[in-house]
């Protein structure tokens, strides 16, 4: 089975902090994703990379970034947390073979105080 | 730019009832068609996907859905609901031949089984 794991289901931080959310995949695939989560927006693409190093801006990037230095891990960045950053963060993986169907994490919960 | 929508932002039905959840998208060229389903406070699973072929697709869970070009939707149905089916439900388009495999969401249907 295909596994993304995300480091923390649950972060609380602090306004002006910097904070990591980190995920792997095991499957060996390029692409990677992060999405947030809010009531009533459904899923917003943050960012996405498609290789190593490499990276694009999704629908709404200001306030984060991203490093992708290994195939299997793709952090979240948030160099100063604001309150309006807290939110649910999914990371998935696409498989982009015959499938082509994106693999989630069970997501983290990040408050921001 | 391409587009999905759940007009159903909530939806009651009561356990062994009937259920379709609605989907319609805004895209010229037929997508790649997806529905995940989230429960509460887990990731997202997908239930079935449609690329091409048969329009009505079979899922995970007694799920399937149906394509309709004419209309632009994909909507989800269950001939008979349980109680574990309440969660989040999403519907999602992948323009074919995209580049980055980025999924567009729409903003989900909250489902609600009555006992």
């Amino acid at each position: 089975d295909v596994k993304v794991t995300q480091s923390s289901r649950y972060l609380v931080k602090r306004t002006g902090e910097k904070v990591f959310l980190e995920c792997v995949q095991d499957m060996d695939h390029e692409n990677m994703f992060w999405y947030r989560q809010d009531p009533g927006l459904g899923l917003r693409l943050i960012y996405f990379s498609y290789d190593v190093k490499m990276k694009e801006k999704g629908d709404i990037p200001e306030g984060y970034s991203v490093s992708r230095e290994k195939k299997e891990r793709f952090s979240l960045i948030l160099e100063s947390a604001s309150t309006n950053q807290t939110s649910m963060y999914l990371c998935a993986s696409v498989d982009r073979g015959v499938s082509n169907i994106q693999y989630f994490g069970a997501g983290t919960r990040l408050s921001v105080l | 730019a391409q587009s999905v929508t759940q007009p159903d932002i909530h939806i009651t039905v009561s356990e062994g009832a009937s259920l379709e959840l609605r989907c319609n998208y805004s895209y010229g060229a037929t997508p790649y068609l997806f529905w995940y389903v989230q429960s509460p406070g887990q990731g997202l699973q997908l239930l079935l996907k449609y690329f091409s072929g048969d329009t009505l697709v079979q899922g995970i869970k007694g799920f399937e859905a149906e394509f309709k070009r004419s209309q632009s939707s994909f909507n989800l149905r269950k001939p008979s609901v349980h109680w574990s089916d309440a969660a989040e439900y999403f519907c999602a388009v992948r323009l074919f031949g995209g580049g980055a495999d980025g999924l567009t969401f729409g903003k989900g249907t909250h489902l609600i089984i009555q006992p």
